[in-house]
């Protein structure tokens, strides 16, 4: 059975450092990885899909990893700012199914 | 083009009513979910739908059905809801096989008392 995991649960830092949020998962055959936001409240948002044959992906600031061998992925937030501040999901794409992470709540300190 | 929409946003039932949530996506796609999020945890998949007319279930399936007699539509049925249902409930849907990304609703709130 297809198990996620995110650590830390939660990451307070400074704004403008740079951050490493981590997801592992338990089963390598998976179709691809999601990381996704998600602020109090509201409902999700896409950041990165990276495809199982995929090694990473980049969009603005934000660089998704994937290494189906170890399972693991990480997402990578350059010079965060305090509108970084959410929660922050991964999620596999195994056998039609989302298996999801708990999250990982971000704050970005002024 | 509004994507996923929800219908309910907010719902208070007491214990034994039914209800259902209706999801509704406009982009053609053929896979549609039916999650929960409870405090703490990430999402569970109900049931989901690879196709009109088709159904499955996911991982927490008590409790619920589900009915996608058309493809733009996915409903989710509480037949006698209970405390434990309370939950914020997502509805997500899919062009087509695993590459493709999921798109989500703003979600439903539902408290049981």
């Amino acid at each position: 059975k297809q198990e996620v995991t995110q650590i830390p649960a939660a990451l307070s830092v400074p704004e403008g450092e740079n951050l490493v949020l981590n997801c592992s998962f338990t089963d390598s055959a998976i179709y691809n990885l999601q990381w996704f936001r998600q602020d109090p409240g509201k409902g999700l948002t896409s950041l990165l899909l990276i495809q199982s044959s995929q090694r990473e992906q980049t969009s603005g600031r934000l660089n998704a990893s994937l290494d189906k061998s170890s399972g693991r992925s990480t997402l990578y937030i350059a010079a965060s700012q305090p509108g970084d501040s959410a929660t922050y999901l991964c999620a596999v794409d195994s056998n039609y199914q989302l298996i999801w992470g708990a999250g990982t709540k971000l704050i970005i300190k002024p | 083009n509004a994507g996923v929409t929800q219908t309910p946003k907010f719902r208070v039932l007491k214990t034994g009513q039914s209800m259902t949530l209706l999801c509704a996506q406009d982009m053609n796609h053929e896979y549609m979910y039916w999650y929960r999020q409870d405090p703490g945890m990430g999402l569970r998949l109900i049931h989901y739908s690879v196709g009109e007319g088709t159904t499955a279930k996911g991982e927490v399936p008590d409790g619920y059905n589900v009915s996608r007699l058309k493809k733009q539509n996915f409903l989710l049925g509480l037949e006698s809801a209970a405390p434990s249902q309370t939950s914020v409930y997502f509805c997500a849907s899919k062009r087509g096989d695993s590459s493709y990304e999921q798109y989500f609703g703003p979600g439903t709130r539902l408290t049981v008392t």
